[in-house]
């Protein structure tokens, strides 16, 4: 089944850029959806298919991917920040998150 | 305003039967998957299936293929989710969710609030 790795622990400085990775398959990656998701809180939509933005959710929060890799990246990093982020991608039909990653903004 | 609201927290015993629900106001319900989710206490997300209610296409994920049962009635906007034998493992927080664009499978941008599942003896 397809898998998606995510790395457990993403730390950044208050102000500064993080980066959080999605890897794929050796088939590599696509169409690839971001969400946050704070304590005791529904998943938030950040990204979807690889960079796009919902209405509502600010600029500082962007996507990309090459190749096997995607990337979320957040911007001038906020206390409101920290939280869990994961990846979604569908295959052949069926969702597939990723593990989840905790962004801790210090 | 597009929103999912879901049916309350349960606490049931093993071996229950269960059914709770997610309820879709201000668009076409019928022109949107909705998919189902869990989340155990401290762990990730888990995608357990989706179903398209306009004709009622459902799709499952392998790791829970037999174990729940994903269905709707769009006559009153409604999905559901059962279980027919609980089990203890079966605890978690289980979502909702609507895709960004209607008739794909895309990302999940409208959430229901989350109904929790308690199961114990």
């Amino acid at each position: 089944s397809y898998e998606l790795t995510q790395p457990l622990s993403v730390s950044v400085a208050l102000g500064q850029t993080a980066r959080i990775t999605c890897g794929g398959n050796n088939n590599g990656i696509k169409n690839v959806h971001w969400y946050q998701q704070k304590p005791g809180q529904a998943p938030v939509l950040l990204i979807y298919r690889d960079s796009n933005r919902p209405s509502g959710i600010p600029e500082r929060f962007s996507g990309s991917n090459s190749g096997n890799t995607a990337t979320l990246t957040i911007s001038r990093a906020q206390g409101g920040d920290e939280a869990d982020y994961y990846c979604q991608v569908w295959d052949s039909s069926t969702a597939v998150f990723g593990g989840g990653t905790k962004l801790t903004v210090l | 305003e597009v929103q999912l609201v879901q049916s309350g927290t349960e606490v049931k015993k093993p071996g229950e039967s269960l059914k709770i629900s997610c309820k879709g106001s201000g668009y076409r319900f019928t022109s949107y998957w909705i998919g189902w989710v869990r989340q155990m206490p401290g762990k990730g997300l888990e995608w357990m299936g989706i179903i398209y209610p306009g004709d009622s296409d459902t799709r499952y994920s392998p790791s829970f293929q037999g174990q729940v049962t994903v269905s709707a009635d769009k006559s009153i906007s409604t999905a559901y989710l059962q279980w027919s034998s609980l089990k203890a493992s079966d605890t978690a927080m289980y979502y909702c969710a609507r895709p960004v664009g209607d008739g794909t499978l895309d990302g999940f941008e409208i959430w229901g609030q989350g109904a929790m599942v308690i199961v114990s003896p």
